[in-house]
């Protein structure tokens, strides 16, 4: 089956710092979203971006859906942007998530 | 749009118990899924309704675990005879029409098997 891998698996930064989560995956989908977990384990819809570039307030992804990758660019991270993100991809009617990015912001 | 909601959001019971969980969907969204979710992972996808009818079910599954959608709303997960290693986040999502749209998950239920 399809792999997702996601890069790095941990993250410490300090606040107000930038980063960049990676998803690659190993074969065509139909879509690809990004989620932010919660501490309680809500996952929050971020992006729905088959492809091109989103950009909401601090947060933008891209996807290179030819090339079967993803980049969630963070800005100016506050502490509540702490939290696991997930890269999950689409094929044949289900969700494939990764295992995950853990962010750690500092105060 | 209420969004979708799961019930109970916690449930702790002992080995061998039957549980069952609820989710209601986004209501205009057809389509319905189950995903668990083990600590440290990504979740997994467990199954899905294309309105009432069952569409796929992952090996995951095994035969002590069933769910429905009778009436193409909510839809129940029933776990038989709990195991320790059933102890998992269970998650539902939904969507509004298949083919890659967009999925939408409720906060979960947090199972313990004690």
């Amino acid at each position: 089956g399809i792999q997702v891998e996601q890069s790095p698996p941990d993250l410490i930064l300090q606040e107000g710092a930038n980063s960049t989560l990676r998803c690659n995956f190993s074969d065509s989908v139909n879509n690809l979203q990004w989620f932010h977990q919660n501490p309680w384990g809500q996952l929050i819809n971020l992006f729905y971006i088959p492809s091109g570039t989103k950009q909401n307030g601090r947060l933008s992804a891209t996807t290179v859906a030819t090339e079967r990758y993803s980049l969630l660019y963070i800005s100016s991270s506050q502490t509540t942007d702490s939290g696991v993100y997930f890269c999950a991809v689409n094929r044949d009617d289900k969700i494939i998530f990764g295992k995950g990015t853990r962010l750690h912001i500092l105060p | 749009d209420t969004g979708v909601s799961q019930d109970p959001r916690h449930k702790i019971t002992k080995r061998g118990q039957n549980v069952t969980f609820r989710c209601d969907p986004i209501s205009e969204h057809n389509r319905l899924y189950w995903y668990r979710q083990t600590l440290g992972q990504g979740p997994e996808f467990l199954t899905y309704f294309q309105n009432e009818a069952q569409l796929e079910k992952s090996r995951l599954l095994s035969d002590r675990f069933s769910a429905e959608r009778p009436k193409g709303s909510f839809s129940t997960l029933e776990i038989q005879r709990t195991e320790q290693g059933d102890s998992a986040m269970y998650l539902c999502a939904s969507s509004l029409l298949g083919g890659g749209s967009q999925q939408y998950f409720g906060p979960g239920t947090r199972l313990t098997v004690t």
